[in-house]
């Protein structure tokens, strides 16, 4: 079945420092979308990437699409203590309404 | 409400009993979602409710799990015989769907369901 696989696992910065966090799919997807939770949190939207090859950016995040739809990154310049939680990628392939979360990456930012 | 109302917020039972999980979605959105979050583990797709059309149960772990969704809003979550490895985050996403069903997933805070 389709597998949504994120690195690293855990990511500790300090304040100021870049992150990226990078999704692959082992199928090619229709889109996907990115989530930010927080401790103790839910899963909050951040951003849907549908095109082969977007870049999207949102102030200090950069989200890009590969070529091929099959993988994903975001990127925070610059990070920031408010940058703390868990951030999943989410694939859906053509055919399905289905999202499969990936593991997610856990960013700590050390101020 | 202006989000996704999830109840109860905590359940505490034991191994063998039942429970039912209550998800009420957002006004207007059709599509609605279950997913399973265990501690500091990703999100684990049990199901996905669209409109009339039949749900896409192909994330139920087993069959001691079942979901039903009436009158297309508000929807339950049942788990059976209770198994001490069902204890999670139980977290429900609502949706608009739009042709594409490019749509962001609105989230309730979830059930977190402890099993002794």
């Amino acid at each position: 079945g389709q597998q949504v696989m994120q690195i690293p696992q855990y990511q500790h910065v300090q304040e100021g420092e870049d992150f990226t966090t990078y999704c692959n799919s082992s199928t090619t997807l229709s889109n996907i979308q990115w989530y930010k939770q927080r401790p103790g949190g839910h899963p909050v939207f951040l951003i849907q990437l549908v095109k082969s090859g977007e870049v999207k950016k949102q102030k200090r995040l950069t989200f890009q699409f590969g070529e091929a739809k099959k993988n994903s990154s975001l990127h925070i310049t610059a990070t920031q203590t408010t940058d703390v939680g868990t951030y999943f990628c989410a694939g859906r392939t053509s055919g399905t309404y289905k999202y499969i979360f990936g593991t997610g990456t856990r960013l700590k930012v050390l101020a | 409400g202006a989000g996704v109302s999830q109840s109860p917020s905590n359940k505490v039972t034991e191994k063998g009993k039942d429970v039912e999980l209550r998800c009420d979605p957002i006004s207007g959105h059709t599509a609605l979602y279950w997913y399973r979050q265990s501690l500091g583990q990703g999100l684990e797709f049990l199901i996905y409710f669209q409109g009339n059309s039949a749900p896409d149960k192909s994330g139920l772990p087993s069959d001691r799990f079942s979901a039903e969704r009436t009158g297309g809003s508000v929807s339950t979550l049942t788990i059976q015989r209770t198994q001490q490895e069902d204890s999670a985050v139980y977290l429900c996403a609502s949706s608009l769907v739009s042709g594409t069903s490019n749509q962001p997933q609105h989230f309730g805070d979830g059930t977190r369901l402890s099993i002794l």
